[in-house]
């Protein structure tokens, strides 16, 4: 089965750094971009950024460019969204995807103080 | 970066319905547009890509047109399990979403 599983939710506060990650299976994780995608509560989808996980090239919106990180291990199948201090508008879900039709099942992050 | 101007951001309908949801560019992009569906507490999930090709599984009533800037999902003949949010997104230039539509009874 062709799945992109995600780590579980976090609650963080602000100012604090998380990493989520986005860990691939029965396909070539290799070959295709992974890309994160957020939804804040009650909100439409926003593409953040992808990157390759074969050369670790990555792409940003420029709404997020310079407030998270993507990242990609290969050996394991695995990719990560980061952020060094989160705020609280940071709260929502975010989907690992390699689009357009594999997406993982969502990780809530909330950040409250 | 291309915008995705979605239209309207919401509509009632009832069952039976024909109903359609516009997409506009900021900048031709060569149909490289995908059409989702979302609903509540669930992953989008692919109806149509490149514009115009239904997804395999995906009910004939959904139909994708358009080319160069301007876009449209069609439905035709809502089912109830049709009542859900419905975004466009195109990938020529990166990846952006439009607003989303969501389609209410």
């Amino acid at each position: 089965e062709v799945k992109l599983a995600q780590s579980g939710g976090e609650v963080k506060k602000p100012g604090e750094s998380l990493r989520i990650s986005c860990k691939g299976s029965g396909y070539n994780f290799a070959n295709s971009w992974i890309n994160w995608v957020r939804q804040m509560p009650g909100k439409g989808l926003e593409w953040m950024g992808r990157i390759d996980p074969r050369s670790s090239d990555a792409h940003y919106s420029p709404a997020f460019q310079g407030h998270v990180t993507v990242s990609a291990d290969r050996s394991i199948n695995t990719a990560y969204l980061q952020w060094s201090s989160l705020e609280a508008s940071d709260t929502g879900i975010y989907y690992c995807a390699t689009l357009p039709r594999i997406w993982g099942q969502g990780t809530l992050v909330t950040v409250s103080s | 970066d291309i915008q995705m101007t979605q239209s309207p951001s919401s509509l009632s309908a009832s069952v039976g319905d024909r109903i359609s949801i516009t997409c506009q560019a900021s900048q031709d992009i060569n149909s490289l547009l995908n059409w989702y569906q979302q609903k509540p507490g669930k992953t989008p999930k692919l109806l149509i890509y490149d514009a115009s090709h239904l997804e395999s599984g995906v009910p004939s009533r959904f139909a994708g047109s358009g080319s160069g800037t301007v876009f449209t999902l069609t439905i035709a003949g809502l089912q109830p399990e049709d009542f859900a949010t419905y975004y466009c997104e195109q990938h020529d230039i990166r990846i952006s979403f439009g607003g989303g539509t969501k389609v209410e009874i």
